[in-house]
């Protein structure tokens, strides 16, 4: 049973491009979520994915858009790369409407941005 | 608003015991705890609802008082692989959309 795989692990980028992160969920799964997570942090809420919309979003700029698509793999984009943007970024996994469903990670992308 | 832990790090003797502990200005539906080993996705180790339930998994339990907004992880007897980085992760209502609030992590270190 594959678990949430993300690509690519790392990534490095100049300020002002724009990137795009991949994740394919857990098998079973409908709902994926997308956090950031600066060293020594603990993981801040982008957005989640349900159903191929943006059900909720957490407090981040326009520049961060996502998309998933009907076999419930996502994207996450960010355009106009700045410092502060270099992070990693973590996907989540979980299965819609159950309040005991946990969040199943996958291991994440380092963007370094310079 | 995120929830503090604390401590922010402890060092432990393998069996020992540790305490973490979770708090939160807003009043809570949920607590999740995760574990995250350096370099690879955090772990899910277990949800607490409302309702002051307490929840064991080996040696690892916690606990859940929603009149304080604080959640207490209590690992026993202590392995070298709980080694690593614990969040609690919080949810105000019941949406089951699982958005959490993370707070800043406690560090644990279990050396021989």
């Amino acid at each position: 049973d594959a678990g949430v795989t993300q690509s690519p692990t790392h990534l490095i980028k100049t300020r002002g491009q724009q990137v795009t992160l991949r994740c394919s969920p857990k098998s079973g799964h409908d709902t994926v979520s997308w956090y950031q997570q600066a060293l020594g942090q603990g993981p801040q809420f982008i957005f989640q994915y349900y159903e191929e919309e943006e059900r909720q979003r957490g407090n981040f700029p326009d520049r961060f858009s996502g998309h998933q698509f009907p076999n419930y793999s996502s994207e996450l984009n960010v355009n106009a790369l700045l410092l502060g943007d270099s992070a990693l970024y973590l996907c989540a996994s979980s299965l819609s409407g159950s309040y005991n469903s946990p969040l199943h990670f996958g291991n994440g992308t380092r963007l370094t941005v310079t | 608003q995120q929830p503090v832990q604390s401590p922010q790090a402890v060092i432990l003797r393998e069996g020992e015991d540790a305490v973490i502990n979770c708090s939160s200005s807003k009043a809570l539906y949920s607590v999740h705890w995760y574990r995250q080993k350096h370099g690879e996705a955090p772990v899910f180790l277990m949800i607490l609802l409302k309702g002051g339930e307490q929840k064991g998994h080996e040696k690892i339990s916690a606990s859940f008082n929603e009149k304080k907004q604080q959640s207490s992880l209590y690992l026993t007897a202590s392995q070298l692989s709980y080694s690593g980085t614990y969040f609690c992760g919080t949810e105000p209502t019941s949406t089951g959309f699982q958005k959490l609030v993370f707070g800043t992590g406690t560090r644990l270190l279990v050396s021989p």
